[in-house]
């Protein structure tokens, strides 16, 4: 299947600091990206949904300004937490729309990077 | 809010068919029915997707009832790597709001 991968799997910060959470499609196009977050023992909560070359599109009670996403390029999407603080700490999860050859199409995950804010 | 509803837990032995239920009674006639799973501090993955027709891979069956209220999804032999969260999620064209419901946390005990 297609690949997706996050980069870093995991990052430990100072609170105040910025993280960026990178989000590839190795082997295919992605026009839309998804960005969760996951808490502990909580299921997937939708964050936003990227389109490349233009705004993303957030989630009731996500703040833009604080989870910055660009999406310029049709393989990567960015996620900045920008001033992060420890209730930021969290398992951060992207994926991305593969159309296929035919059909419905697929959604494929990134492995998942886990912040940690200190 | 998320379209589907299924239960919380479940618990199979070894080697046994698992079967997974989902409730997804507001489903539209363009919506799939997609089913991941989610290991542990890993991302989703993906198992298997149908519209109404019942599907076979090389992980898992997919039962869909002939009016699309619900769904089974089915391990035929589960094995201890099985043990994660299974979640169902109906889709419409376009992977408009995706939306992630609890999940039922799948236990496979030896």
């Amino acid at each position: 299947g297609a690949v997706v991968s996050q980069h870093p799997s995991w990052v430990i910060c100072k609170s105040g600091t910025s993280v960026k959470i990178e989000c590839r499609s190795l082997d295919f196009q992605a026009t839309t990206m998804f960005w969760y977050r996951q808490f502990p023992k909580q299921s997937l909560m939708l964050m936003a949904t990227s389109n490349e070359g233009s705004k993303a599109t957030y989630e009731q009670g996500v703040e833009k300004d604080k989870f910055l996403i660009n999406h310029a390029s049709l393989t990567l999407s960015t996620l900045t937490v920008t001033s992060a603080h420890p209730e930021d700490s969290s398992f951060y999860i992207c994926s991305a729309v593969f159309a296929g050859t035919g059909g419905h199409g697929e959604l494929f995950f990134g492995e998942g990077s886990r912040l940690t804010v200190l | 809010d998320a379209k589907t509803t299924q239960p919380p837990s479940m618990d199979c032995a070894e080697g046994r068919a698992a079967n997974l239920p989902c409730n997804h009674s507001t489903i539209s006639g363009n919506e799939y029915v997609y089913w991941y799973r989610q290991i542990h501090s890993q991302g989703p993955q993906y198992i298997i997707h149908g519209l109404k027709n019942n599907e076979t891979n090389e992980m898992a069956s997919l039962i869909i009832t002939e009016d699309r209220k619900s769904s089974t999804l089915i391990l035929p032999h589960a094995t201890l790597r099985d043990t994660a969260v299974y979640y169902c999620i109906s889709l419409g064209t376009g992977f408009q709001k995706l939306v992630f419901g609890t999940g039922t946390r799948l236990l496979v005990s030896p």
